[in-house]
C-alpha cells in the first residue's frame, strides 16, 4: 500500500507571508496527487488535482507542483481564511481504485 | 448545484450494523464513481470504499473488507454503505464523496453523517 507523509505537522505563518507544505509518497504516484483544505466543522474542499491543476474557484495564490514521490503546495500570500488543515491524497486513475490521504499539515497564525 | 446529503448515522453498539445513505442531486449520477470517506474525531480523512459508475468495480480499505459493503441505485441517484460488525474504532463522520468523471480525484463532498459505536 502507498503511504503518504506530510511535513511539517504544523506551520506557523503570519498573514501575507508565503507557506510551503510538503507531501511525499512511499512510491511513485505519477501526477495523481490532490490537495484538500479543511476548516473546523466542515468537509474537506478540493484545492488542487493532477499535482498542479487548481480546482474550480480556487484562488491563484494556491499552487501545486511535483511528480512521482515529492509534491509541494504553496500559498503565496496567506489570507485569514487560509488558516486550516491541508491534506494531500494519492488517487488511482484505473483499477485497482485505491486512495490514501496524508496525515495533514495545520497552518496556523504566527 | 451538486449536492450530496448523507443520512442514517447514529449510535450503535459494538457488533451492530448500520446502513448509510447518500442522496445525490445536481449532476448526472449515473456517470460518476462514488466513494465513502470517514474521519474519526481529531484525525485526518480515511478512504473507506469506491464504487464505479456502473457498479462493476468495488474497492475497500483493508480494515473495512468483509464488514462494509458499498452499493448504489442509479435509478434513485443514491449511494449506500452497509456497515456490519461495527467496532468502537469505526466511530467517525462518514462522508459521501464524488469522484471526478475522468480523473477520479474527490471533487465534491457531502456534509457528513456521524456514526458512534459505543456500548
Amino acid at each position: 500500500d502507498i503511504v503518504m507523509t506530510q511535513s511539517p505537522a504544523t506551520l506557523s505563518v503570519s498573514p501575507g507571508e508565503r507557506a510551503t507544505l510538503s507531501c511525499r509518497a512511499s512510491e511513485s504516484v505519477s501526477s495523481n496527487l490532490a490537495w484538500y483544505q479543511q476548516k473546523p466543522g466542515q468537509a474537506p474542499r478540493l484545492l488542487i488535482y493532477g499535482a498542479s491543476t487548481r480546482a474550480t474557484d480556487i484562488p491563484a495564490r494556491f499552487s501545486g507542483s511535483g511528480s512521482g514521490t515529492e509534491f509541494t503546495l504553496t500559498i503565496s500570500s496567506l489570507q485569514s481564511e487560509d488558516f486550516a488543515v491541508y491534506y494531500c491524497q494519492q488517487y488511482s486513475r484505473g483499477p485497482p481504485f485505491l486512495f490514501t490521504f496524508g496525515p495533514g499539515t495545520r497552518v496556523d497564525v504566527k | 448545484e451538486v449536492q450530496l446529503v448523507e443520512s442514517g448515522g447514529g449510535l450503535v453498539k459494538p457488533g451492530g450494523s448500520l446502513r448509510l445513505s447518500c442522496a445525490a442531486s445536481g449532476f448526472t449520477f449515473t456517470i460518476y464513481s462514488m466513494n465513502w470517506v470517514r474521519q474519526a474525531p481529531g484525525k485526518g480523512p480515511e478512504w473507506v470504499s469506491f464504487i464505479s459508475a456502473s457498479a462493476n468495480y468495488e474497492y475497500y480499505a483493508d480494515s473495512m473488507k468483509g464488514r462494509f459493503t458499498i452499493s448504489r441505485d442509479n435509478a434513485k441517484n443514491s449511494l449506500f454503505l452497509q456497515m456490519n460488525s461495527l467496532r468502537p474504532e469505526d466511530t467517525a463522520v462518514y462522508y459521501c464523496v464524488r469522484g471526478d468523471f475522468a480523473d477520479y480525484h474527490f471533487d465534491y463532498w457531502g456534509q457528513g453523517a456521524l456514526v458512534t459505536v459505543s456500548s
